[in-house]
């Protein structure tokens, strides 16, 4: 089946750092979703992306659509200790008219530095 | 405030019993879906529905089933039948049979096997 393939997996941070992160795929998606997740609790949706090439921020997050189409990137500018918790990139494909399912990536944990 | 409620938030379950997830809406959404997420992966489809009285396998359908009687209310069934049931459960909801920003997921509910 379809994968996402997310890196990196883990990643500290300490307050004020910038992070990236980011999702490829072999196959070719029209949309791209990423999500946060905190322990026990349901994704909530960050960013959500539909053409090649689009860039779009929200707060201190931007997230881009790769301009192949197989890939899409989020970064965290000056990260703040609320921003950790688990985020996933969510790609969907376009089937000759009507839109398939989600394909979810396994997901970028963030931890605060030691 | 309208949103997506799963109850319980916690689940034990004996082996060979089946048990019942509930997921509701007040969003006045067509399509709702079932995810169940292990630890360290992302999100794997488990059924959907994108209209009342009408449902899909998703990626990983088997020993579970679903119905969706009203439009609010998609439960889920872990049947006995489901030889590794033990994971968190998450139920979503999309304003139309599409995945787009206005996606919403419930809390989660965390099913554990005793």
């Amino acid at each position: 089946g379809q994968q996402l393939n997310q890196s990196p997996q883990s990643m500290f941070i300490q307050e004020g750092e910038d992070v990236s992160m980011n999702c490829t795929s072999s196959s070719i998606f029209n949309t791209w979703l990423w999500y946060k997740q905190d322990p026990g609790e349901g994704p909530v949706l960050l960013i959500a992306l539909y053409k090649a090439g689009e860039l779009t921020s929200n707060g201190r997050l931007t997230a881009q659509f790769g301009i192949t189409r197989k890939d899409s990137f989020l970064n965290i500018s000056a990260s703040i200790p609320s921003d950790v918790g688990i985020y996933f990139c969510a790609g969907q494909l376009y089937y000759g008219g009507s839109q398939g399912n989600l394909i979810f990536g396994k997901g970028t944990k963030l931890s605060v530095k030691p | 405030d309208g949103g997506i409620t799963q109850s319980p938030k916690y689940l034990f379950r004996k082996e060979g019993q089946n048990v019942t997830l509930s997921c509701e809406q007040n969003l006045n959404h067509d399509a709702m879906y079932w995810y169940r997420q292990d630890p360290g992966q992302g999100l794997r489809l488990i059924y959907y529905s994108q209209i009342v009285n009408d449902f899909q396998k998703g990626d990983i359908a088997e020993g579970y089933s679903v119905s969706r009687e009203k439009k609010e209310s998609f439960p889920l069934t872990v049947t006995s039948a489901q030889k590794n049931p033990t994971a968190f459960y998450l139920c979503a909801s999309t304003l139309e049979g599409r995945w787009n920003s206005e996606a919403f997921f419930g809390q989660g509910t965390r099913l554990t096997v005793v």
